[in-house]
């Protein structure tokens, strides 16, 4: 079936440090691909997407870009900052059955003054 | 107002009682969905309504009851909760029927079964 895996976390960087976190996923049709991030004590809430191959979805220094040939959508960020703790989710919706949001399981950051 | 509003955001709660939690969308979104987020575990989706009909129930307990009104908002009812129920509940809403469409999230409501 559908699904997406994340790497484990938690992942803990010092601040500037470069930050890949990284998506795959399976799909039987043809994704659009999310990242979305949760602050403590917040829901969820999107960061970037990309909606088809070789597109890259970019928000607040973070980059990701939709691989089809490897099904992946790894997030990215060159030098990251203590207000980038938070827990980052990898998720996809299929146009066929578009009620369905498919979240991976979640990776915590914590990054280090 | 604007985007998902969650209420309450926190709520304690006996085993022996009854509560709901509510959540509207000012978005004019046609689907809404309940999500359990426990410590540790990865996001459950409990409950998807689109179009104000239920489309979703992923083998929940019954003493979880969803009501979706209309398409604006979004009820779960809570009755003779267990203490492993407590968790963070959140709600979201999407347009079902766009491509390339993304969730909105309320900020969850906080729960403690005890």
């Amino acid at each position: 079936g559908d699904s997406v895996t994340q790497m484990e976390g938690p992942v803990t960087l010092s601040e500037e440090a470069f930050l890949t976190i990284n998506c795959t996923y399976t799909a039987t049709g043809y994704p659009s691909l999310f990242w979305y991030v949760q602050y403590p004590g917040e829901g969820l809430q999107l960061l970037l997407k990309a909606t088809k191959a070789d597109d890259k979805g970019s928000n607040k220094g973070f980059e990701a870009t939709y691989r089809k040939e490897t099904t992946s959508f790894h997030l990215e960020k060159g030098s990251v900052q203590v207000s980038d703790s938070a827990v980052y989710f990898c998720a996809l919706t299929l146009y066929s059955s578009a009620s369905k949001i498919i979240f991976g399981s979640g990776t915590r950051l914590s990054i280090r003054p | 107002e604007t985007g998902v509003t969650q209420t309450p955001r926190h709520l304690v709660m006996g085993m022996t009682n009854k509560k709901s939690l509510k959540c509207e969308q000012h978005l004019g979104h046609n689907a809404m969905y309940w999500y359990k987020q426990s410590a540790k575990k990865p996001l459950e989706l409990m409950f998807v309504y689109s179009l104000e009909e239920r489309v979703e129930n992923n083998s929940v307990p019954s003493r979880f009851s969803p009501e979706c009104p209309n398409s604006s908002h979004l009820f779960l009812h809570l009755h003779t909760l267990q203490p492993e129920d407590s968790a963070l509940y959140l709600c979201a809403s999407s347009q079902v029927g766009q491509a390339n469409t993304e969730a909105f999230f309320g900020q969850g409501t906080r729960l403690t079964v005890v």
